[in-house]
């Protein structure tokens, strides 16, 4: 089945320590986006690449940073993280830019120590 | 700035008692409002996209309705396992992304 595919599922870092979320994609679309989400609250859209081009949210900081070596693979840096970083990190793919379904993965739980 | 705003935020319900979810939005340019189911720890699953006011769809026990300012979330004769959290989020057509609401918990009782 085409999905979106996160690893690792669970991530522990230390303050400060640089950690890197993966993701990939069978369904060949050309979007990625990363989405922060905590606890009870609603997922907040980080960046997206739209093919190689990369878009970052005004909002968001600069301790994050994404790479997309190609089409099936991208992935979220933080390099320094903080407690407040500390949430569930969902990657996401659509087709296109305009109103097609957009399709999440299972999500990466960041806990920072 | 793009806005939705779900209610309420946590809803029981028993087993078979029927009900909605409400999704308010103030979304420029809409172009698309999407139901999403998420179970804790997973990621969002995609229900419905509705396009335009007075259009409905319907997935088993679910049916989603829009109107110009928001949109509903039926839940007919509910089960336990369609306890998660259902969020909303609305396409902008300026900005070109999805806005999301903080979702409905729901929880049906047996």
């Amino acid at each position: 089945d085409a999905m979106v595919i996160q690893n690792p599922r669970y991530q522990v870092t230390q303050f400060g320590k640089p950690v890197t979320l993966s993701c990939s994609q069978t369904l060949n679309h050309n979007v990625m986006y990363w989405y922060q989400q905590k606890s009870s609250q609603a997922p907040k859209l980080l960046f997206h690449y739209y093919d190689k081009d990369f878009n970052n949210e005004a909002d968001t900081p600069d301790n994050f940073q994404s790479r997309r070596p190609n089409t099936s693979f991208c992935f979220l840096d933080i390099r320094s993280p903080g407690l407040g970083d500390a949430a569930m990190y969902l990657c996401a793919t659509s087709r296109d830019r305009g109103r097609q379904r957009v399709s999440f993965g299972p999500g990466t739980r960041l806990t920072v120590l | 700035e793009d806005q939705v705003t779900q209610s309420p935020e946590a809803l029981r319900l028993q087993e078979g008692e029927s009900s909605s979810l409400n999704c308010s939005y103030t979304v420029s340019g809409l172009r698309g409002l999407f139901w999403y189911r998420q179970d804790p720890g997973k990621g969002p699953e995609f229900l419905f996209t509705l396009y335009s006011a007075g259009e409905e769809k319907e997935k088993e026990r679910l049916k989603a309705t829009l109107t110009k300012k928001e949109s509903f979330l039926h839940i007919t004769a509910p089960k336990p396992e369609d306890s998660a959290t259902y969020l909303c989020a609305g396409f902008s057509g300026s900005a070109r992304q999805l806005t999301f609401g903080s979702g409905t918990q729901l929880t049906v009782l047996p």
